[in-house]
């Protein structure tokens, strides 16, 4: 059974950097074709996806946001951690991370957690 | 960047009526496209990837067609659950740069 929990800070100020962790159960990512994928949605907007990391490694980011963030994975401690730097209030949002296979989609969704910065 | 519109933004419709989605990608995707449901306070939920593949546990009254550029989910009867958000993404060529689309909100006339 296949789950993943996010967690960090619910209350940031601007400038500040957000770290957030994705732990999860289920799998491991050092199994091939394997990712783990972050989404944020602001409220009452739509979807934003905002980086990925697989098993070998391989990593994508959202073009609109490359240059302030960073996605790592901790392989024995079942984690992925995202960090985005000089946050700004539009940052605000619900932040997601989610399991994915090269051969489908984001199967299996964490159920959030609110980021808010003011 | 692949831009995905989706069309209507949003559906009226009586429950048991069929519901038809419309998702339009800027470029050619092959099939490389899931569909996702979104109920109020809840995470996103996998209905549909590979364009046409159900994921585990959805109903057969999802289905999804399309290849290239042009993509429909299709509800063929709808159910008082299926009263939601419902959000197309492309994940095309590996590793992927995923979008979204804006979503098509289906709600109760």
């Amino acid at each position: 059974q296949i789950t993943l929990q996010e967690s960090g800070p619910s209350l940031l100020k601007p400038t500040q950097t957000l770290t957030l962790t994705c732990s999860f159960s289920g799998f491991s990512l050092n199994t091939n074709g394997v990712g783990v994928a972050w989404i944020r949605q602001t409220p009452g907007k739509a979807l934003q996806w905002l980086a990925l990391i697989y098993w070998d490694d391989s990593k994508r980011y959202s073009r609109s946001l490359t240059d302030r963030l960073t996605i790592t994975k901790d392989t024995s401690k079942n984690q992925v951690v995202l960090t985005l730097t000089n946050v700004d209030p539009l940052d605000t949002a619900t932040y997601y991370c989610a399991h994915t296979h090269v051969d489908t989609a984001l199967d299996y969704w964490g159920l959030g957690t609110l980021v808010t910065v003011s | 960047e692949i831009v995905l519109t989706q069309s209507p933004a949003i559906l009226s419709l009586s429950p048991g009526e069929r519901a038809t989605l419309s998702c339009t990608a800027s470029q050619s995707i092959s099939d490389t496209l899931a569909w996702y449901q979104q109920k109020p306070g809840q995470a996103p939920r996998l209905l549909i990837y590979r364009a046409s593949t159900r994921a585990v546990g959805i109903p057969a009254r999802f289905s999804g067609s399309g290849s290239g550029t042009e993509f429909t989910l299709t509800i063929s009867s709808l159910q008082f659950e299926d009263f939601a958000i419902y959000y197309c993404q492309q994940y095309h060529k590996w590793p992927p740069r995923i979008t979204f689309g804006p979503g098509t909100t289906v709600d109760m006339k």
